[in-house]
Order: structure tokens, then C-alpha cells, then sequence
């Protein structure tokens, strides 16, 4: 059966605080893997990363992809409370290129 | 560009009632799919349509949900008789289209909030 999965669950942080947050996958037909940041809404797209070692950036965001040990991980440095949300991550899988989501990471920032 | 449109955003019924959602993909957009989303969890896909027709639903639970998209366009996805367990966010996505070359972004629209009570 397909996984992907997350880690922590929650995380509560100050403002000016880097936080790391985690993803493992074992999947059948693997594509891409995605960030999504989701507030009360909808999932709203970061990045998406296919080959190893690329780190992708986008300001203060940034993202690392390890295809031989299956994991990704997403970099927030010196966060802000607008940082407050639920990160996704998601792997595109197969000719059909369907989504798997993770359970993700409830990330609150204090000020 | 306009977004995806769903409709209603909240429904509140009573388990074994019926209810049915509504989605309007981005213009264009030939992939469209829905996810449910319960308290806690990620995204999970009950169905991807490409055009009018059925990509995969092997996640949809037949006995009791329901979609369809007949002009390859807007959809429905419908839920009779509801249980308490369907308590969830409904999300509708599109994207240009699973076949398209480069990167197969979807886009997500603002939800459905359905409570079983």
C-alpha cells in the first residue's frame, strides 16, 4: 500500500525560529513529490521536486529531495506568524499522475 | 483567471439524507478530480476525471457516493444515504490535464464543509 507520511504532527515555534519539517514515502510509480501550504482553505502549491539533491528555494522556504532513502524535507528559516498553517506533502504517482497526501504538519507560529 | 468554483461552501444534514456538491474547474482544465479531506488528515482522491470520462474511482465507495461530469466540464459528486463517518472537507481540483507534458499542477478550490449529525 502506498505511504507518506509526515512528521511532527504539530509544532509550535516563535517567530524567528527555523523549523524542519518531514516527509518519508514508499510509493509504486513515483513521479514527483509536492509541498502544498494549507490554511483554512485550500491547498495552495510550494514546490515540487523530482530528482535528488536539488534543493528548490522560494525566499525564506527551501526543499530537499532524497530519492535512494525516500524522504523530503522543508526548511523555514526565521518564520512568521503568516507562516502559521498546515503543510502537505504529496507524491505524484503513475501515468495518471494522482496525488497521495500526508496526514501533515500543523505548524503555529507564536509572536 | 477565475478559480475553481464549489458550491455550498458548508452543509450541515442528518445521517441516511442525501446531499450532492458542486464543482466548476478553471476554464480549460481538463482533469478534474475529488478529494475528501477529513479533520486532521491529508487529501484523500475519490475520483479523477479526464473530460467526461472516468480516469480512476477505486477510492469512491460506490454503495453510496456518486460523481459525475457529463459535459466534461462543471461535476457533481453526490453522497446517499450519508453516514457520520462522511463528516469532511470536499475538495474539487483541476489541472490542464494528466497527459500534458511538464508539470501537472493542480489547482484546488475553496472546499465544501460537510457535518453529519
Amino acid at each position: 500500500e502506498d505511504k507518506v507520511v509526515q512528521s511532527p504532527l504539530s509544532l509550535v515555534v516563535h517567530e524567528g525560529d527555523t523549523v524542519t519539517l518531514n516527509c518519508s514515502y514508499e510509493v509504486t510509480n513515483f513521479r514527483s513529490l509536492l509541498w502544498y501550504k494549507q490554511e483554512k482553505k485550500a491547498p495552495t502549491f510550494l514546490f515540487m521536486l523530482t530528482s535528488s539533491g536539488i534543493e528548490k528555494k522560494s525566499g525564506r522556504l527551501s526543499s530537499i529531495l532524497d530519492k535512494k532513502e525516500l524522504f523530503s524535507i522543508l526548511n523555514i528559516t526565521a518564520t512568521q506568524t503568516g507562516d502559521s498553517a498546515i503543510y502537505l506533502c504529496a507524491v505524484e504517482q503513475g501515468s495518471a499522475r494522482q496525488l497521495t497526501f500526508g496526514s501533515g504538519t500543523q505548524l503555529t507560529v507564536l509572536p | 483567471e477565475a478559480g475553481v468554483a464549489q458550491s455550498p461552501r458548508y452543509k450541515i444534514i442528518e445521517k441516511r439524507q442525501s446531499v450532492a456538491f458542486w464543482c466548476n474547474p478553471i476554464s480549460g482544465h481538463a482533469t478534474l478530480y475529488w478529494y475528501q479531506q477529513i479533520l486532521g488528515q491529508g487529501p484523500k482522491l475519490l475520483i479523477q476525471f479526464q473530460n467526461n470520462g472516468v480516469v480512476d474511482d477505486s477510492q469512491l465507495p460506490k454503495d453510496r457516493f456518486s460523481a459525475e461530469r457529463l459535459k466534461g466540464v462543471d461535476s457533481t459528486l453526490k453522497i446517499q444515504p450519508a453516514k457520520l463517518e462522511d463528516s469532511a472537507v470536499y475538495l474539487c481540483a483541476s489541472s490542464l490535464g494528466f497527459r500534458s507534458r511538464g508539470y501537472n499542477e493542480q489547482f484546488f478550490g475553496p472546499g465544501t464543509r460537510l457535518t453529519v449529525l
